[in-house]
């Protein structure tokens, strides 16, 4: 079946290093969406990324989306202890539904 | 604005009970919802697409008499876990989205333990 692969599954930082994670879809995307979840929270939207090669930024954090619409990733400029939690990307398929796959979700710890 | 509501956020049952958590979409119609299944710094699992008005549809290898979803309104649905076991403790979360294009927004999700 469809799966979206998501790596590394933790990463653990110094303050004000970058962190970076990435997704791999096994099939084409029509579109990939980023979610954040902190500790014992429920995911928050982040972005939606809709067009190959697109790229987003907010603040410290820029998202990609590839050529194929295949994969992306999500990049952390000089991380924060505000940047801790998990963070999932998710691809959207393609049908009436428009139903999400989530990938496994790279959980970030920030040492201060 | 696009907020759901989840209810309870927490709740502990015995085994061999039901327990039914309900989902709102309180400042839109939602035509669709989502509930998904987290395990413990894990992932989240779709369980199964709830369809306003009609059958729900569900993701394979999930039982549809464990888990009943009724979507009766535009901006309600329920799930009932019927006959819980330990293994059915999860923390359970549904989503929706004001339209097809639209991120989905989360409730706060439901946290359940079967002793």
């Amino acid at each position: 079946g469809q799966q979206v692969m998501q790596i590394p599954q933790y990463q653990h930082v110094q303050e004000g290093e970058d962190f970076t994670t990435y997704c791999n879809s096994s099939t084409t995307l029509s579109n990939i969406q980023w979610y954040k979840q902190r500790p014992g929270g429920h995911p928050v939207f982040l972005i939606q990324l809709v067009k190959s090669g697109e790229v987003k930024k907010q603040k410290r954090l820029t998202f990609q989306f590839g050529e194929a619409k295949k994969n992306s990733s999500l990049h952390i400029t000089a991380t924060q202890t505000t940047d801790v939690g998990t963070y999932f990307c998710a691809g959207r398929v393609s049908g009436n539904t428009g139903k999400l796959i989530f990938g496994q979700g790279t959980t970030l710890q920030v040492k201060p | 604005g696009a907020v759901v509501s989840q209810h309870p956020s927490w709740v502990i049952c015995k085994s061999g009970t039901s327990v039914k958590i309900e989902c709102r979409s309180l400042d839109f119609q939602a035509t669709t919802m989502f509930w998904y299944r987290q395990f413990p710094k894990q992932s989240l699992m779709l369980m199964a697409t709830s369809n306003e008005g009609s059958k729900a549809t569900y993701e394979q290898g999930v039982e549809k008499d464990k888990f009943l979803i009724n979507h009766a309104s535009l901006t309600l649905s329920t799930l009932t876990v019927t006959s819980a076991h330990p293994e059915d403790s999860s923390f359970y979360i549904c989503s929706a989205k004001p339209s097809y294009e639209s991120p989905l927004h989360f409730g706060n999700g439901t946290r359940l333990t079967v002793t």
